[in-house]
C-alpha cells in the first residue's frame, strides 16, 4: 500500500528565504507523486506533478521539487519566499485501486512567511 | 478553463435537516471526487463517480448520498448528520482516461456545520 509522510507540520521561512518543503513516500510500484497547494478557506491547487521522465519537475508560482527514488523522496523547494507563499502544503502520492485513482495525501505542511 | 465550482459554499444544518451539496465542472471529465476534510487534516476520499457510475464507497455512513445526474454535475444529499460531520466538503474532478497519472482538480469547497 502507498503511504506519504511529511516532515514538519509546520514549517516557518523568512521572506525572501528558501522554502524546503519535506516528502517521503511508500510505493511498491512506481509512483505518480504530487504537490498541492491549500490557502485559508479554499480548495486544492496543483503546483507540480511527476509521473515519468525529467526527475527535476517545474511548477507554479516558482516552485519545484526533485524525485529521488533512491531516497523515496520528492522535496518541494522554492529560493525565495513570497508572503503570499502562505499556506498549507499537501504531497500525494496516486494509485491504482479497483475503482481507479486513489489519492493518498500527506499530512500536510502549514507554511509560514515572516516579514 | 479548469474550474470545479460549488454551492453553497457556507452551510449550516441542524441534525434533522435535509440538504445537498451541488459539484459542476464543464471541462469534459468522466471522474468525479468527494472529498471529506476536517480542520488541520488532509481530504479523505468519500465517493467515486467514473464515467457516471459509483466505483467505490468508502464505508462512508449512509446519511451521506452521492448522486451524478450527468457526467458535468456532481450532488451529495445529507441527511440526519452528526455534529462530527461539520467540516470542508471538496470536490474534485479528472480526465478519466489516463489512470493514476491525471491531475485532480479542486473546487472551493463547501463549508458545512452541523449543529
Amino acid at each position: 500500500a502507498q503511504s506519504v509522510t511529511q516532515l514538519g507540520s509546520h514549517v516557518s521561512v523568512s521572506e525572501g528565504a528558501l522554502v524546503l518543503l519535506r516528502c517521503n513516500y511508500s510505493s511498491s510500484v512506481p509512483p505518480y507523486l504530487f504537490w498541492y497547494v491549500q490557502y485559508p478557506n479554499q480548495g486544492l491547487q496543483l503546483l507540480l506533478k511527476y509521473t515519468t521522465g525529467a526527475t527535476l519537475v517545474k511548477g507554479i508560482n516558482g516552485f519545484e521539487a526533485e524525485f529521488k527514488k533512491s531516497e523515496t523522496s520528492f522535496h518541494l523547494t522554492k529560493p525565495s519566499a513570497h508572503m503570499s507563499d502562505a499556506a498549507e502544503y499537501f504531497c500525494a502520492v496516486s494509485a491504482e485501486s479497483g475503482y481507479g485513482q486513489n489519492f493518498v495525501f500527506g499530512p500536510g505542511t502549514r507554511l509560514s512567511v515572516l516579514p | 478553463d479548469t474550474e470545479v465550482t460549488q454551492t453553497p459554499k457556507h452551510l449550516v444544518m441542524g441534525m434533522t435537516n435535509k440538504k445537498s451539496l451541488k459539484c459542476e465542472q464543464h471541462m469534459g471529465h468522466r471522474a468525479m471526487y468527494w472529498y471529506k476534510q476536517k480542520a488541520k487534516k488532509p481530504p479523505e476520499l468519500m465517493f467515486v463517480y467514473s464515467y457516471e457510475k459509483l466505483s467505490i464507497n468508502e464505508s462512508v455512513p449512509s446519511r451521506f448520498s452521492p448522486e451524478c445526474p450527468n457526467s458535468s454535475l456532481l450532488n451529495l444529499h445529507l441527511h440526519a448528520l452528526q455534529p462530527e460531520d461539520s467540516a470542508l466538503y471538496l470536490c474534485a474532478s479528472s480526465p478519466g482516461l489516463a489512470g493514476v497519472s491525471e491531475t485532480q482538480y479542486f473546487g472551493p469547497g463547501t463549508r458545512l456545520l452541523v449543529l
